[in-house]
């Protein structure tokens, strides 16, 4: 079964500094991966997927990801951080053609000003 | 586009009464809806997966008697928590998914505390 790790569950960033969450999966199979952002008391909102093609994969609001096959990794960055970007974010993955989601724990970011 | 919609967005009720949470796709037809769980500050857990007209496939652990999923049509899902109890409090979301089976539609999700 696919699964997710995401390590520290709270992220604190400055505002204007980079942020950088981590995201390593464990597939059997090739994965489809995904960032989701939630703000409290609502649901997730999809910030970029990957699904086996091009490596780089950016998404809304500035952010990016990139799949790294040889390092189990699809790590979330986003160049200058924003006061909104003050929420939480999982990490997901599914296998091809199965799109049933296993999520991470979950980062909440906090943004100093 | 691609919006879900959840209702009630929260709900008190009794120990021993049932819930139903409606979960509706607005402006898509969802051939595959799924339910969440999510306690507080943790991950969301998936319940169980619902195709239209069909029955609900639940995930290991989740009791299919007490969580009732009745997926009528293309846009609607329901989830009813029987004989509720306050260890089922939690935030429950529903997302849908179309023809691009990898991408999901979260609901806003409802909020429910059983006393």
């Amino acid at each position: 079964a696919q699964s997710v790790t995401q390590l520290g569950s709270h992220v604190s960033v400055s505002e204007g500094a980079l942020v950088l969450l981590r995201c390593n999966y464990s597939s059997s199979v090739p994965p489809y991966l995904f960032w989701y952002v939630q703000y409290p008391n609502q649901g997730l909102q999809l910030l970029l997927k990957y699904t086996s093609a091009a490596t780089l994969v950016k998404g809304i609001n500035g952010f990016e990801a990139e799949f790294k096959k040889s390092e189990t990794s699809f790590h979330l960055t986003k160049p200058s951080a924003h006061m909104s970007d003050a929420a939480e974010y999982f990490c997901a993955v599914s296998e091809a053609g199965n799109n049933r989601l296993a999520f991470g724990k979950g980062n909440q970011v906090v943004v100093i000003p | 586009g691609a919006v879900v919609s959840q209702h009630p967005s929260r709900v008190i009720c009794k120990s021993g009464t049932s819930v139903k949470i409606e979960c509706r796709s607005l402006d898509f037809q969802a051939t595959t809806m799924f339910w969440y769980r999510q306690f507080p500050k943790q991950s969301l857990m998936l319940m169980a997966t619902s195709n239209e007209g069909s029955k609900a496939t639940y995930e290991q652990g989740v009791e299919k008697d007490k969580f009732l999923i009745n997926h009528a049509s293309l846009t609607l899902s329901t989830l009813t928590v029987t004989s509720a109890h306050p260890e089922d409090s939690s935030f429950y979301i529903c997302s849908a998914s179309t023809d691009t089976p990898e991408t999901q539609y979260f609901g806003p999700g409802t909020r429910l505390l059983v006393l």
